[in-house]
């Protein structure tokens, strides 16, 4: 069972160039989000979804898109990087009802310059 | 909006002490609290959760923590800490789905780094 799988995990952009932080969950978990971690910053919502088809907006959805359009997936696009947006990426997925606890993924480490 | 502090963002404690890790919560409405940690360069794991019932939550490595109500806080503490208990600890709220129009979204504190010394 792989639970929250994040690709890459490493990567280094140049300031206007886009990317997509990949997510993939084998739990059938219905709610899935993205998180960035920065330090002293704690962990910030970005977006999240409660089922494919579904997207909304956490606390700093600026600068990133998001789709889901399986169950399984939800890809975080930077259509424009800018060196505010170096962080450390989480994506974490949870079944809807119940605890509401979170699987995260190893993350994902990105640096724009 | 609910917010969470971790009141300190360092501890550093020597091995065998015990250590509190000190988290507040602002809600006066039904909420599930959590504790995560983060070892170096890994990613976020649950450490305990409270969500009803019995205030005081125990993980299987020693580490207990007490919902209080009334002082909104939900504290974490170990009567003895071991080196291997060097990580970020993460302070996290949530409301119930549905609860009040929640869509049940975790909101994190900012951490508090625990580094053991022998």
């Amino acid at each position: 069972n792989a639970g929250v799988t994040q690709t890459p995990k490493f990567q280094v952009l140049k300031t206007g160039q886009s990317m997509t932080l990949q997510c993939a969950q084998d739990m059938n978990h219905e709610y899935m989000s993205w998180y960035r971690q920065d330090p002293g910053m704690g962990l910030r919502l970005i977006h999240y979804s409660v089922g494919a088809g579904i997207t909304d907006q956490g606390e700093v959805p600026n600068g990133y898109n998001v789709s889901r359009s399986t169950t399984e997936d939800f890809p975080l696009r930077l259509l424009s990087a800018a060196p505010s947006q170096t962080s450390v990426y989480f994506c974490a997925s949870r079944r809807i009802g119940g605890a509401n606890v979170l699987t995260f993924g190893a993350g994902s480490r990105l640096t724009v310059l | 909006a609910q917010s969470v502090t971790q009141l300190d963002s360092q501890v550093p404690v020597f091995e065998e002490a015990p250590v509190e890790l000190r988290c507040n919560y602002s809600s006066s409405v039904s909420v599930y609290l959590f504790w995560y940690v983060q070892y170096p360069n890994q990613g976020l794991q649950l450490l305990l959760k409270y969500l009803s019932g019995s205030t005081l939550v125990e993980s299987i490595n020693g580490f207990e923590a007490e919902f209080n109500k009334s002082q909104t806080s939900f504290h974490l503490r170990k009567p003895s800490v071991h080196i291997s208990d060097t990580a970020e600890y993460f302070c996290a709220v949530t409301q119930p789905m549905n609860y009040g129009g929640s869509q049940g979204n975790l909101i994190f504190g900012k951490g508090t780094k625990l580094s053991v010394k022998p």
